[in-house]
């Protein structure tokens, strides 16, 4: 059971270079997110998506896109690096389950350290 | 707006307790949820609340006053593998969807 897995785990690029950041889960979760950890401001939400083909914006979506034509994956495009997009990345999902539905605790993939030079 | 405090660290001793403690303010409130992140790790799921009270998971326990937007996560007979952060992340509804708040954290050292 892989569960959340994301990929490369480790990444330095230079400023302007467009990277791709990769996600994937194997429970047929039907909602998938993107956060960055930095020091100081916890975990803020990029995007998330609901279900295939269904993304919206979360808090600090300005510089990056985000695709999701198949369930299980969940990729993160930073079009234009910027130094400021140094951080940790990581990918979570979640379904709801339990009392009405309300409870879904984020299974968290191991992280991307992202290094824009 | 929406704001999460939570101390930035905290130590205490094997075998002792330890309360970490969160605040918040958010409107649209749909539940609070604590992890626990290992340096270098993701985080991972420990407990969640919705409903004022006491949730209890072995050794640790969560509290909340929907009130006084208030938690906070006991950790009894503290073990050298406890330290860690733990993160305090508030579920609001807003915007159309349920999106989750986390605070910045609370670096715990727990010391032989």
């Amino acid at each position: 059971d892989a569960g959340i897995t994301q990929s490369p785990r480790y990444k330095i690029t230079e400023t302007g270079r467009q990277v791709t950041l990769m996600c994937h889960q194997t429970w047929s979760h039907s909602y998938m997110f993107w956060y960055r950890q930095d020091l100081g401001h916890g975990l803020r939400l990029i995007y998330y998506s609901a279900a295939a083909d269904i993304t919206d914006k979360g808090e600090v979506p300005d510089g990056y896109v985000v695709s999701r034509s198949k369930t299980e994956n969940f990729p993160l495009t930073l079009e234009s690096a910027t130094r400021s997009q140094t951080s940790v990345y990581f990918c979570a999902s979640s379904e709801p389950r339990g009392r009405q539905g309300l409870t879904y605790e984020q299974y968290f993939g191991p992280g991307t350290r992202l290094t824009v030079t | 707006g929406q704001n999460i405090d939570q101390p930035t660290e905290m130590t205490a001793t094997e075998g002792a307790i330890v309360q970490i403690n969160c605040t918040y303010q958010t409107s649209g409130f749909n539940g609070l949820f604590w992890y626990q992140q290992h340096a270098g790790e993701a985080p991972t799921f420990l407990s969640y609340n919705v409903l004022d009270g006491l949730e209890e998971k072995g050794r640790f326990s969560s509290f909340l006053s929907r009130s006084k937007g208030y938690s906070y996560l006991l950790l009894k007979e503290l073990q050298m593998k406890d330290s860690a952060s733990y993160l305090c992340a508030v579920r609001s509804f807003s915007g159309g969807y349920n999106k989750l708040i986390f605070g910045a954290g609370t670096r715990l050292a727990v010391h032989p």
